[in-house]
């Protein structure tokens, strides 16, 4: 079973559209973490939210925390083909672990 | 700086043999990780380690060894390998505890045939 599941698992899109990532769990997270990844690299951190409701934008991306703090979810506004990558968001449980959702590979076409 | 290195890149195993992944990180992180990542799975923590001679248990240890005798080592070991290790493996290293960032080394992608 898994812990975290993403929608739309995969996705591909033209330049200049807008999108929607969602990371759901039934678990209640102390945090949520983003990370992009590239073809033959490890993961990136992109941004880290901790209180329910909140909301972090990196320039065209905009990441929102569920006010229970089950659910997150990634918008990218006018998506560039350097946006091309597989997304993967990460909930923190008691302990020191942390549980990966399954992925969302998004495709931008020039 | 390079961050988190890990050899080998590439490893092709028979089944039943064994190996060490390595993972050294020159950012004096206190914490590591080592996870493993199918297709269409995201990403499952094996072990994990809070410093040197600290280790744990994440959530697919079967079939897999760590220890920690230095805070800049991390070594992953298959005793015995089965075509399920068949995978691409992931070191990370952080500061603290879930607020910070992990980083992450290339992966190790290891085939056992």
């Amino acid at each position: 079973t898994q812990l975290l599941e993403q929608s739309p698992q995969f996705l591909s899109i033209q330049e200049g559209e807008n999108l929607t990532v969602y990371c759901n769990s039934s678990s209640v997270f102390s945090s949520l973490q983003w990370y992009r990844q590239e073809p033959g690299e490890g993961p990136v951190l992109l941004v880290t939210v901790v209180t329910g409701g909140e909301v972090k934008k990196l320039k065209r991306l905009t990441f929102q925390f569920g006010d229970a703090r089950k659910d997150s979810s990634l918008h990218i506004t006018a998506a560039q083909p350097g946006d091309t990558g597989l997304y993967l968001c990460a909930g923190g449980l008691t302990g020191n672990q942390f549980y990966f959702g399954t992925g969302t590979s998004l495709t931008v076409i020039p | 700086n390079a961050g988190v290195t890990q050899t080998p890149k590439f490893r092709i195993l028979k089944i039943g043999q064994s190996m060490t992944l390595q993972c050294t990180q020159d950012m004096n992180h206190n914490y590591m990780y080592w996870y493993r990542q199918d297709p269409g799975m995201g990403l499952k923590l094996i072990y994990y380690s809070v410093g040197a001679g600290i280790t744990d248990k994440g959530e697919v240890p079967n079939g897999y060894n760590v220890s920690r005798s230095t805070t800049e080592d991390f070594p992953l070991r298959l005793e015995l390998a089965a075509p399920s290790q068949t995978s691409v493996y992931f070191c990370a290293s952080s500061r603290g505890l879930k607020q910070e960032t992990q980083y992450f080394g290339p992966g190790t992608r290891l085939l056992v045939l």
